[in-house]
């Protein structure tokens, strides 16, 4: 079934930690995105990619990094979590355009103590 | 730059009442909007967009361009629209509003 995976669903971990946040696709879709909610519920894109060894920074300054090696999976990088990165973290993916829908994931509750 | 605005961070209203959640963009080019809703303990899905021109659980949104509106409204609430919902602009990127928390009181 077409779908958005991500996984941890839920995750604390002390600070300095890294942490990798994974999300996959089985959509098909080129396009995959990024967004962090915060508790405000605002969302916030922090990074995205057109495809296989595309990945731009967003809106929202943030210190993680990405990948995307293959097209399905774009996961999520934090070398040294701390506090401030307590969030929702929401992967999406589209085809085409931007102006196409977005398909979002389950998303990622990251807490850091 | 292109900006989406959602004034009302919270609205409560009551079942049978009529609903307006507004969103104002700001944006040079011809825009293509949005609106997502997202339910308690579910993702953040495409509630309608403007080219489709459709009504979707009964609300429906118009683009005003002349006033860069493009409010989602419906007639008549009822309390399984309680949700958060994100108006969204697609320029160079989609860009999504605050979002307004939408409460429907039996």
């Amino acid at each position: 079934e077409a779908d958005i995976y991500q996984t941890p669903r839920y995750l604390v971990i002390g600070t300095g930690k890294k942490i990798t946040l994974e999300c996959s696709q089985t959509m098909g879709h080129d396009k995959m995105y990024w967004y962090q909610q915060d508790p405000g519920m605002e969302l916030h894109l922090i990074h995205y990619s057109y495809g296989v060894n595309s990945t731009e920074k967003g809106d929202l300054s943030s210190e993680s990094t990405v990948s995307r090696i293959r097209t399905e999976h774009f996961p999520l990088t934090l070398e040294s979590a701390r506090p401030s990165h307590t969030s929702q973290y929401l992967c999406a993916s589209s085809e085409g355009g931007d102006d196409n829908e977005q398909f979002f994931g389950p998303g990622t509750r990251l807490t850091v103590l | 730059a292109q900006r989406v605005t959602q004034p009302e961070k919270l609205l409560s209203v009551f079942k049978g009442a009529p609903v307006e959640l507004k969103c104002n963009y700001s944006y040079s080019g011809s825009p293509e909007l949005f609106w997502y809703v997202q339910y308690s303990r579910q993702r953040l899905q495409l509630l309608l967009r403007h080219i489709s021109r459709e009504s979707i659980k009964g609300f429906t949104a118009d683009l005003n361009k002349g006033e860069t509106s493009f409010h989602l409204k419906k007639p008549f609430a009822q309390e399984e629209d309680s949700a958060m919902y994100y108006c969204a602009l697609s320029g160079s990127r989609l860009t999504f509003g605050e979002g307004t928390q939408l409460t429907v009181n039996p």
